[in-house]
C-alpha cells in the first residue's frame, strides 16, 4: 500500500521567512496530493492541493510542487506570519483513501 | 465550501461503556466517509472507510466489533466505540467526500477520554 514520508517533523522560522515541507510517496498510481493545516484540538483544514497532471500550483503565499518521476511533492509558504504556526500534513490519495504523512509542526517566531 | 459537522466535540465516559460519535455532511451528499484516529503529536491513522448502505471497510489492525460504523444515509455516519477502555482515549476525526479523488472535508474532531 501507499506510504507517505514527511520531513521535517518540526520547523522553526522567523516571521517573514519562507518555510518548505517535503513529502515522498511510494505508490506511483497516486494522483491527488492535498496539504492540510491542523490547529490544536481541531480537525485538518485543506490549504492547497495538486493533481498528478500538474507540476506546480500557487495560491497567494502558498505553493505546492509535484515531481511525479521522483514521487515527491513540497509545500512552500512565503512571507510567513505567526498565524501560520500549526501542524501541517501532506497526504496522497491511493486506492480510494487518503494516506497522511507524519506531520510537520511549524513555528513562526515574531 | 462544504461543511462536515462532528458531534460531540468532546466526551468523557467510564470504562466499559459505549460512546457514539456522529459525523454529518451539512450541505452536500457524501458518497464516502472516513474515520481517523489521532494520538497526541501523531498523524491521522485511517480506521475505516464507510459507504452509505454498505458495510464499512476496516484497516488492518482495527477491530470492527469494537469500533462499529454505521452509514445510514448520504449525510450521516456514526462511530460507536464499544466497551471503551482508557487506551481508546484519543482524538477521533471523520471526513467526507462528494466523489472519488476529490477534496476531503474534515469534521472538527471528537476528543474521547475514557476514565
Amino acid at each position: 500500500g501507499e506510504n507517505v514520508e514527511q520531513h521535517p517533523s518540526t520547523l522553526s522560522v522567523q516571521e517573514g521567512d519562507s518555510a518548505v515541507i517535503k513529502c515522498t510517496y511510494s505508490d506511483s498510481a497516486s494522483n491527488y496530493f492535498p496539504w492540510y493545516k491542523q490547529e490544536l484540538g481541531k480537525g485538518p483544514q485543506l490549504i492547497i492541493d495538486i493533481r498528478s497532471n500538474v507540476g506546480e500550483k500557487k495560491d497567494q503565499r502558498i505553493a505546492v510542487t509535484l515531481n511525479k518521476t521522483a514521487k515527491h511533492f513540497s509545500l512552500h509558504i512565503t512571507e510567513t506570519q505567526p498565524e501560520d504556526s500549526a501542524v501541517y500534513f501532506c497526504a496522497a490519495h491511493s486506492g480510494g483513501k487518503l494516506i497522511f504523512g507524519q506531520g510537520t509542526e511549524l513555528s513562526v517566531k515574531p | 465550501g462544504a461543511v462536515v459537522s462532528q458531534h460531540p466535540s468532546w466526551v468523557i465516559c467510564k470504562s466499559g461503556t459505549s460512546v457514539k460519535i456522529e459525523c454529518r455532511s451539512l450541505d452536500f451528499q457524501a458518497t464516502t466517509m472516513f474515520w481517523y484516529r489521532q494520538f497526541p503529536k501523531q498523524s491521522l491513522m485511517l480506521m475505516a472507510t464507510s459507504n452509505e448502505g454498505s458495510k464499512a471497510t476496516y484497516e488492518q489492525g482495527v477491530e470492527k466489533d469494537k469500533f462499529l460504523i454505521n452509514h445510514a444515509s448520504l449525510t450521516l455516519s456514526t462511530l460507536t466505540v464499544t466497551s471503551a477502555h482508557p487506551e481508546d482515549s484519543s482524538f477521533y476525526i471523520c471526513s467526507a467526500i462528494k466523489e472519488m479523488n476529490t477534496e476531503a472535508f474534515f469534521g472538527q474532531g471528537t476528543r474521547l477520554t475514557v476514565v
